[in-house]
Order: structure tokens, then C-alpha cells, then sequence
């Protein structure tokens, strides 16, 4: 079975451009996850969607992140416009149910804004 | 404002030593902890478990301890080996809103042969 998949696995971008980042879940589960690693803070839950619908948002960092999930295979992550501070590494996580345990992480998307 | 802490940015440890991870949080709402395992350019991978009403979870040479009066965890590795060398993550589940995780900064265990 594969496991999450998320494209790019890297991205280069200048100031200013719109970023999407994509994640396909894990077949069957139903929550999905978007986290942001830096050394700082170590792993971010920026928000996480259950049954296609978003439940918590408040790791946003502010507007110009936005995410969807419009089907249960698939999701983006969006940032416009992108800037240098929002250079990290972003991945995305499933898992079947609410109350969680263990979650499934794609390999990532290492963004770097120049 | 970190919730859950992990100290200790890296740690070296002898091959066939214990390695013993830190983990300290902040927040009584938190009832379930898990530690990860994550290699370079690869996501974080489940390690292992702990529920709040537990002080102990073994799993083959991988053993963590919950002081809930400290809040308090730690992962230890016995014996150690150089394909332990990772970036540790412990993540708290917090049930006081919406039920997420909260993750800490990581430490870098390096086992040297």
C-alpha cells in the first residue's frame, strides 16, 4: 500500500509567489494533517481536516495560508504570497478517526522563499 | 509558548549503551503521548505509546516512562544501535479543545559504533 504522498518534494520560489503544496492520504482514512518542522519549534500542526471538513485552523500563521481538501484523496496547502520566513519543511499526516493515535507522514515538502 | 519541551537538541550514546530521551509538558489535559522516529528527507514514523493511566510501555528494546506528577516522559533505548540515529519527536495529545497533538522540537540521537 502507499503511503502519504506529497509533491513537490522540494520547492524553490522568490518573494511574493503563490506556493501550493499537495498530499494524497492514505486510502480509508479520514483525517489529514498539515504540520510545518523548523528548528524553532520543532513540528506545527497548522490544521487538520476530518471527513474533508476543517476542524482546527488556529496553527494558520495568518492569511496568506489557506488549505483545502475538496474529496477524501486529496489536499493543498497554499501560501500567497510566500515570503522568506515561511521557508521550512511541510508535511502531511492521515489517520483513521477523531481521537487519533498513531498518524501516517508523507516524506515532505522542504520550501525554501528566497 | 512550548507546550511540550524537549531540551536537549542532540545526544551521542555508545552502541550497546541506554539512550534516554527527554520529554517535559506543561498541560494536565494531555492524556496520550507518543514518541516518533524521523531520518533525513523522510517523514516521522509512530515509535511508540503511552496512555496517561500508564507509568510504563515496553516494546522490544524501546521503553517509555510517564511521571504524571512531573509531566514527565522519557524514551529509553536498550541497547542502542548506530541505526537508532534519528530525530526523536515526543507529541502530546491535548483533549481540551479539539483533539490535536502537540508536537516538541525534536532531539538528535546520534550512536556512535
Amino acid at each position: 500500500d502507499a503511503g502519504v504522498i506529497q509533491s513537490p518534494r522540494h520547492e524553490v520560489t522568490e518573494m511574493g509567489q503563490e506556493v501550493t503544496l499537495r498530499c494524497k492520504p492514505i486510502s480509508g482514512h479520514n483525517s489529514l494533517f498539515w504540520y510545518r518542522q523548523t528548528m524553532m519549534r520543532g513540528l506545527e500542526l497548522l490544521i487538520y481536516f476530518n471527513n474533508n471538513v476543517p476542524i482546527d485552523d488556529s496553527g494558520m500563521p495568518e492569511d496568506r495560508f489557506s488549505a483545502k481538501m475538496p474529496n477524501a484523496s486529496f489536499s493543498t496547502l497554499k501560501i500567497q504570497p510566500s515570503e522568506p520566513r515561511d521557508s521550512a519543511v511541510y508535511f502531511c499526516a492521515s489517520t483513521l478517526g477523531t481521537s487519533f493515535g498513531e498518524q501516517f507522514f508523507g516524506p515532505g515538502t522542504r520550501l525554501t522563499v528566497l | 509558548d512550548q507546550q511540550v519541551k524537549q531540551n536537549s537538541p542532540s545526544l551521542s550514546v555508545q552502541e550497546g549503551r541506554i539512550s534516554i530521551l527527554n520529554c517535559d509538558y506543561t498541560n494536565s489535559m494531555f492524556d496520550y503521548f507518543l514518541w516518533y522516529k524521523k531520518y533525513p528527507a523522510e517523514g516521522p514514523t509512530f515509535l511508540i505509546s503511552i496512555s496517561s493511566i500508564k507509568d510504563k510501555n515496553e516494546d522490544g528494546r524501546f521503553t517509555v516512562f510517564l511521571n504524571k506528577s512531573a509531566k514527565h516522559l522519557s524514551l529509553h533505548i536498550v541497547p542502542s544501535q548506530p541505526g537508532d540515529s534519528a530525530v526523536y519527536f515526543c507529541a502530546a495529545r491535548d483533549t481540551s479543545g479539539t483533539y490535536k497533538y502537540i508536537f516538541g522540537t525534536g532531539t538528535r540521537l546520534k550512536v556512535l559504533a
